[in-house]
């Protein structure tokens, strides 16, 4: 399973746009990104999943380059309640049965007033 | 969409004895389901891959005598812990894979974990 690397941590204010860009240069041919969101104390919740190019759903878009060695989640003005650890994870797509996913590090954002 | 629970939510043991954790998909069939530790501000951790009706598969370093596994239906696996022991306090959460969602982008849901506590 291919290795990601994301910043440790990032802060933010209410009403920004925040931009987590992820790497993973040992990405697959057949393997999909995927970002979740984790809260304290709660189960991670999927944010969005793509394979190339941009993918854009009602909370966030992720942007791939044509490499596919980095992705980049972009959370559109956040507020106080995305306060919380953003996961990247790359791995075999939906097709794909017995799919495992391997967490890396993850990001804590911080988003201030 | 897919909700997956943990029963229970919290758990406070003494150490020595055996805690069951149950994960069950409320509204979908999954053949697969994985359980994770996750310690204060660290990453999940996988340690196994449950499959119905199987054994099932541990990750390197993780006990399969002490993490006991039994994914007995396609709603329910349970992960028990055995002789517990401080050490083992942690934050487990298990995810089921829809059976019949392939086609679809988010087919695994995570439960909203368990915390455990051995004293």
């Amino acid at each position: 399973l291919a290795k990601t690397t994301q910043p440790i941590s990032m802060d933010s204010y209410e009403g920004q746009e925040v931009n987590i860009t992820c790497s993973h240069n040992n990405i697959a041919t057949n393997d999909y990104i995927t970002w979740y969101q984790q809260f304290p104390s709660q189960g991670p919740r999927f944010i969005i999943q793509g394979y190339k190019t941009k993918v854009t759903n009602e909370v966030a878009s992720l942007f791939i380059p044509a490499d596919r060695k980095s992705s980049t989640l972009s959370l559109p003005r956040v507020s106080l309640s995305d306060t919380a650890v953003y996961y990247c994870l790359v791995g075999a797509g939906p097709n794909n049965a017995g799919n495992m996913l391997t967490f890396g590090g993850g990001t804590r954002l911080m988003v201030k007033p | 969409g897919a909700v997956v629970s943990q029963h229970p939510s919290w758990v406070i043991c003494k150490s020595g004895t055996s805690v069951k954790i149950e994960c069950r998909s409320l509204d979908f069939q999954a053949t697969t389901m994985f359980w994770y530790r996750q310690f204060p501000k660290q990453s999940l951790m996988l340690m196994a891959t449950s499959n119905e009706g199987s054994k099932a598969t541990y990750e390197q370093g993780v006990e399969k005598d002490k993490f006991l596994i039994n994914h007995a239906s396609l709603t329910l696996s349970t992960l028990t812990v055995t002789s517990a022991h401080p050490e083992d306090s942690s934050f487990y959460i298990c995810s089921a894979r829809d059976l019949w969602a392939a086609s679809h982008t988010d087919t695994q849901y995570f439960g909203p974990g368990t915390r455990l506590t051995v004293l």
